[in-house]
């Protein structure tokens, strides 16, 4: 498996355009999660889906950030409009479900660098 | 609010040497794991203890889960340069399946 695959790897945008990043999860997983990393609070969980479903998006920081997952292989983290703060490198990670041996593991994908200027 | 706090926050230290990283929290969570990330990457899971007081090796590293299961430490012995990254502690809690990621600690390793 070529395990989790997040695009773009890096983006810049001006302040006030949409930005869409993509994540394709490990096939058979269950769970998707995405985070948000900065130097100054670390990694935050932004969403988490399970079977599709969004279970909770308490971490998402305003109505400016949404995310989708329309089937098991791809979901979508958008921010309309973006603004200077949100620049941070966003990743994506999947978790399989409880009949897998290592289903308490998250594995990361290698994240997009958001740069909002 | 479950908060993980990691000490120091930074470390230096030349090859051959020891290090403790200590991961502590006012709450107490089912299982904790340990991630550690490289430039570029995202964080990759080292071990995941469950149990109170319990202690798990891995080559140089060993893992311990504090007996009320609110800490863990992690000591890498005679580290080496490719130890060097960003180690994160991450506990899981309650009914969910959120975990909840430590402040990290960025180990630099010099040869």
């Amino acid at each position: 498996d070529a395990g989790v695959i997040q695009s773009p790897r890096h983006e810049v945008t001006e302040m006030g355009q949409e930005v869409t990043l993509r994540c394709k999860p490990i096939s058979g997983h269950d769970y998707l999660f995405w985070y948000r990393q900065t130097m100054m609070r670390g990694l935050e969980l932004l969403i988490y889906f399970n079977n599709n479903v969004p279970i909770d998006d308490s971490g998402m920081p305003e109505d400016r950030f949404s995310a989708k997952m329309p089937n098991a292989s791809f979901s979508t983290l958008k921010i309309q409009p973006s603004e200077p703060r949100d620049s941070a490198v966003y990743f994506c990670a999947s978790r399989g479900g409880p009949g897998l041996l290592s289903y308490n593991e998250q594995f990361f994908g290698p994240g997009t660098r958001l740069t909002v200027l | 609010t479950q908060l993980l706090e990691q000490s120091p926050q930074f470390l230096s230290i030349q090859e051959g040497e020891n290090l403790t990283v200590y991961c502590n929290s006012s709450s107490v969570f089912s299982s904790l794991q340990w991630y550690r990330q490289e430039p570029g990457e995202g964080p990759v899971l080292l071990v995941t203890v469950v149990t109170g007081g319990e202690v798990k090796k891995l080559k140089r590293l060993t893992f311990q889960f504090g007996d009320a299961r609110k800490d863990s430490s992690l000591h890498i012995t005679a580290a080496q340069p490719g130890d060097t990254g960003l180690y994160l502690c991450a506990g899981e809690g309650g009914a969910t399946n959120k975990l909840i990621f430590g402040t990290g600690t960025l180990l630099a390793v010099q040869p």
